[in-house]
C-alpha cells in the first residue's frame, strides 16, 4: 500500500524550531519529487516546499524561504522539513505529498504544528 | 506567481452540475499549464481529482472534469451527489519551485 506518514509536529514557542519527518512506503521513493503543503486552521492550502529526486534541488514559498529547509534520505525513504525561527503564522497542519505529473497525487494524514507567542 | 482566485462557495442540488473557476493560472514558459484540482472533505487530507488540466487519476469518477480557457481553469462536477460536498482547491505549478494554490471553494449539495 502506498503510504506517507508525517511525524514531528507539536507545540513550540515563537522563534523555536521543529523538524518534521515523512516516512514513505509502497513506492520507489527515489523516483519522485516530494512536496510539503500546509493548511492553517480554517484556511486554505499553501505550498511550502519541494525537493527533486534527481538533483536534490529545492524550492520554497517566499513565506518560509530562509527559515525552512527541506531534505530527503533516499536510504531511509524519508522526507524532512527543518523549521527554524517559527512564527505564529506557521501554525498549521503540515502535509507531505508525492509529486507526480506536476501535481500531488499521494498525501499523508498531516501533522499539526502550533507556534505559541 | 500570484495567488489563484476561486469563488468562496458554490452550491447545487443532487443530479445537477456545478462549475468551479480558477483564475490567474500561468504557463511554465513553454506553453504548458500544469493545473491540478483537489477535493478535501472536512477533517481529511486533500485528494487529487484532476491533473494536467484535464486528466483524472485512476478511481476518480468521470463526473469530474477539468478544462481551461486562457488563464482560467475550471472544474465541472456533473450528476452532483451528496458525497461531493467538500472544499475544492486548484493548483498551478509553473516550475519545480513555484506552486500556487487557489483560495478554495466550498461546495454545498443542497
Amino acid at each position: 500500500e502506498v503510504q506517507l506518514v508525517e511525524s514531528g509536529g507539536g507545540l513550540t514557542q515563537f522563534g523555536g524550531s521543529l523538524r518534521l519527518s515523512c516516512g514513505v512506503s509502497g513506492f520507489i521513493f527515489t523516483g519522485y519529487n516530494m512536496n510539503w503543503v500546509r493548511q492553517a486552521p480554517g484556511k486554505g492550502l499553501e505550498w511550502v516546499s519541494n525537493i527533486r529526486s534527481d538533483t536534490g534541488a529545492t524550492g520554497y514559498a517566499d513565506s518560509v524561504k530562509g527559515r525552512f529547509t527541506v531534505s530527503r534520505d533516499d536510504v531511509k525513504n524519508s522526507l524532512y522539513l527543518q523549521m527554524n525561527s517559527l512564527r505564529a503564522e506557521d501554525t498549521a497542519v503540515y502535509y507531505c505529498a508525492r509529486d507526480n505529473h506536476w501535481s500531488s497525487d499521494i498525501w499523508g494524514q498531516g501533522t499539526m504544528v502550533t507556534v505559541s507567542s | 506567481q500570484s495567488a489563484l482566485t476561486q469563488p468562496p462557495s458554490v452550491s447545487g442540488s443532487p443530479g445537477q452540475s456545478v462549475t468551479i473557476s480558477c483564475t490567474g493560472i500561468s504557463s511554465d514558459g513553454g506553453g504548458y499549464y500544469h493545473v491540478s484540482w483537489y477535493q478535501q472533505p472536512p477533517g481529511t487530507a486533500p485528494k487529487l481529482i484532476i491533473y494536467e488540466v484535464t486528466n483524472r487519476p485512476s478511481g476518480v469518477p468521470d463526473r469530474f472534469s477539468g478544462s481551461k480557457s486562457g488563464t482560467t481553469a475550471s472544474l465541472t462536477i456533473s450528476g452532483l451527489q451528496a458525497e461531493d460536498e467538500a472544499d475544492y482547491y486548484c493548483c498551478s505549478c509553473t516550475s519545480s519551485s513555484s506552486w500556487v494554490f487557489g483560495g478554495g471553494t466550498k461546495l454545498t449539495v443542497l
